[in-house]
């Protein structure tokens, strides 16, 4: 089966430096995104990786593995405002996107 | 601003009362997506459109039903909701099918609560 895997919850203290670990096992590659999603509102996209290595952007920076079938998603100067789930999403050889349950983020003053 | 609109925010529905629920878009995307989201649980597929072309996913069950009468607009019809159909239902777009990012743009979602 295909499988994300997400920690359930996470928490930091604002301004700080945190990473979310995602590890995924599907059926083929194509892609895996970061969405945020503050709750009851819907996922709003964050990044995307296809190759392996970093990408950056502004205070929000996503890592990808394709050999170790894992991503990271590093948040920098950490603000209130970053609380939310953040949802790490892989597409399969089908281009279906396979979602994890999210990782609840909560930043501490 | 280009967009993808759903409508109502906020839908009450009674237990085996049909509901329809909306999606517009702006963006001139080709595919549409309708997802089912539960508390702290992933968005779960139901249904997407490339185009025309209609694909249900093998585990959405039959009482929910969808139309995309244009390329902007999709309606998802749920035809008895039961108690366990209350959940977030988003919309998305995408412009293809999977090449390149081909990211999914999501509406702000509507809220079912079946009493």
């Amino acid at each position: 089966g295909q499988n994300i895997d997400q920690p359930t919850e996470m928490t930091a203290t604002e301004g700080a430096i945190v990473q979310i670990n995602c590890t995924y096992q599907t059926s083929g590659f194509n892609g895996l995104f970061w969405y945020q999603q503050h709750a009851g509102e819907a996922p709003t996209f964050l990044s995307y990786n296809v190759l392996d290595g970093l990408e950056e952007k502004g205070r929000f920076s996503s890592f990808l593995s394709r050999s170790k079938g894992y991503s990271y998603l590093l948040l920098k100067e950490l603000q209130m405002k970053d609380s939310a789930s953040y949802l790490c999403a892989v597409r399969d050889s089908n281009y279906q996107l396979i979602w994890g349950a999210g990782t609840k983020l909560i930043i501490k003053p | 601003d280009a967009m993808v609109i759903q409508n109502p925010r906020y839908q009450v529905t009674q237990f085996g009362k049909p509901v329809t629920l909306s999606c517009s878009q702006t963006l001139n995307h080709n595919v549409m997506y309708w997802y089912q989201q539960k508390s702290s649980q992933a968005p779960k597929l139901l249904f997407h459109y490339y185009d025309k072309d209609f694909n249900n996913e093998a585990d959405t069950p039959d009482n929910f039903q969808s139309r995309r009468p244009n390329t902007s607009f999709c309606f998802l019809d749920i035809r008895s909701p039961g108690l366990g159909d209350a959940a977030m239902y988003l919309c998305a777009t995408s412009t293809t099918a999977g090449t390149g990012p081909d990211t999914q743009y999501f509406g702000p979602g509507t809220r079912l609560t079946v009493l």
